[in-house]
Order: C-alpha cells, then structure tokens, then sequence
C-alpha cells in the first residue's frame, strides 16, 4: 500500500543552524500539507501546498519556514535559523484533492530536537 | 475560528470493555469531522470521517462515531476494547467552505490504553 515516507525520523541540531524535513508523498497525489506537534500540545497546521505554490498558511509558518517541491517526488520543509521552540514533531501529509472531505495521509514524522 | 476539544488525555480499559473518546469541536457551521489513529512510530492514519449523510458513521477495526449537531460532538466509540486498539487518537475537523483547502485542526489527542 503507497504510504507518505519522511526522513530522518530524528533530527538534532543546534539553535541557530538550518535544518530541512523531508517528505516524499503518495505518487499520485497533488496536495500537499505540513503539521507540528509541540510535546503535549495539538497537532497544528503549518502549511499547504499545491501546483508549486503555498495554497495556506498558518501564523506559525512565518518567514523562517519555505517549501519546496525540488523534484517530482519531494516535499521539504525548511527552517531558516531554528529556535528551542521550534522543538516538535513535524508531520508531512497528502492528498488527491484539497477539499476538505478527502483522506489526508500522514506520514510517521520527523522528531526536531533544537538544542 | 474552530477549535477542538477532547476530554481526557488518556483513557485506560480493559480488554472487552466499551471504549468511549470524547470529542467536541467549535464552529460557526458545521464543520467535516475526523478521527485519526497513531500507532508508536508510525504516522496518523484515518480511522472514520464524517461530512454529509447519516450521522453515525463506521470506521476500521470495529470503531463508529455520532455526529450530534445539538451536543457539538462527534465521540468515538468502539463495543469491545482489543489489545492490539492501544494507541492515540486525534479528533480533527476542517472548514466545508469552498475555499478551503482541506487543513486540518486536531484536538490534543487521547491515550488509549487496553489492559489485559
């Protein structure tokens, strides 16, 4: 069964520093979607992406985070100078349609540790 | 804005019993409800969904949930608790609106634990 991948699944990395999530969705999807989860708290909406180009975002998706969709098969997420509260579990999600009454399938996620 | 809320961080039964997950949302209208499940290190996988039509809705592995517009709920319930339903569950619901893109706001999430 085609499922959504990303890697690594366990990132560490100094305050300061650049770090990229990477997502490699369901081929045949068109949309394309990141969430964070903060220990403890919700699972929140970050960004959504479709036709190489953001469709949504939150307030938390501000000028430190871009997308991008390097090749046919890559999602990434990059943040530019990371903080500790940038800490969370970061979900990559896609879907055949971006309505809202279609299946959205996540993968395992990427664990950001920020020291 | 919509915001969802769901009682309880972690419920705890024993195999065979009723396992009842709140979840409440608010809304302006009516919004699309879901219920995702989390196994330990894999991602979040649909386990019903709720949109239009008939207001109980089935799932996989035995689970169903209740659309109730009065109560603003949508609870998930499953008649007999197995082991292997150990896990955490997401309540999410998401704007119908036509322009909506389909994103996704999620409650805190529930730890279900079955014991033996």
């Amino acid at each position: 069964e085609p499922e959504v991948t990303q890697t690594p699944s366990h990132q560490v990395t100094q305050m300061g520093q650049e770090v990229i999530l990477r997502c490699v969705p369901i081929s045949n999807h068109l949309y394309f979607y990141w969430y964070r989860q903060i220990l403890g708290q919700k699972v929140e909406f970050l960004v959504s992406f479709y036709n190489n180009e953001i469709s949504e975002k939150s307030e938390i998706f501000d000028d430190q985070f871009s997308v991008e969709r390097p090749d046919g098969s890559n999602f990434t997420l990059k943040i530019r100078s990371t903080k500790l509260e940038d800490s969370a579990m970061y979900f990559c999600a896609s879907s055949t349609q971006g309505a809202s009454h279609y299946e959205q399938y996540f993968g395992p996620g990427t664990r950001l540790t920020v020291t | 804005a919509q915001s969802v809320t769901q009682l309880g961080s972690h419920v705890s039964v024993s195999e065979g019993a009723l396992v009842l997950l709140r979840c409440n949302y608010s809304s302006s209208v009516p919004p699309y409800l879901f219920w995702y499940v989390q196994y330990p290190n894999q991602g979040l996988q649909l386990l019903l969904k709720y949109t239009t039509g008939a207001t109980l809705v089935k799932g996989i592995n035995g689970f169903e949930a209740e659309f109730k517009k009065s109560e603003t709920s949508f609870h998930l319930t499953k008649p007999s608790a197995h082991m292997s339903d150990a896990a955490e569950y997401f309540c999410a619901v998401s704007d119908p609106g036509g322009g909506s893109q389909g994103n996704l706001i999620f409650g805190k999430g529930t730890k279900l634990s079955v014991k033996p």
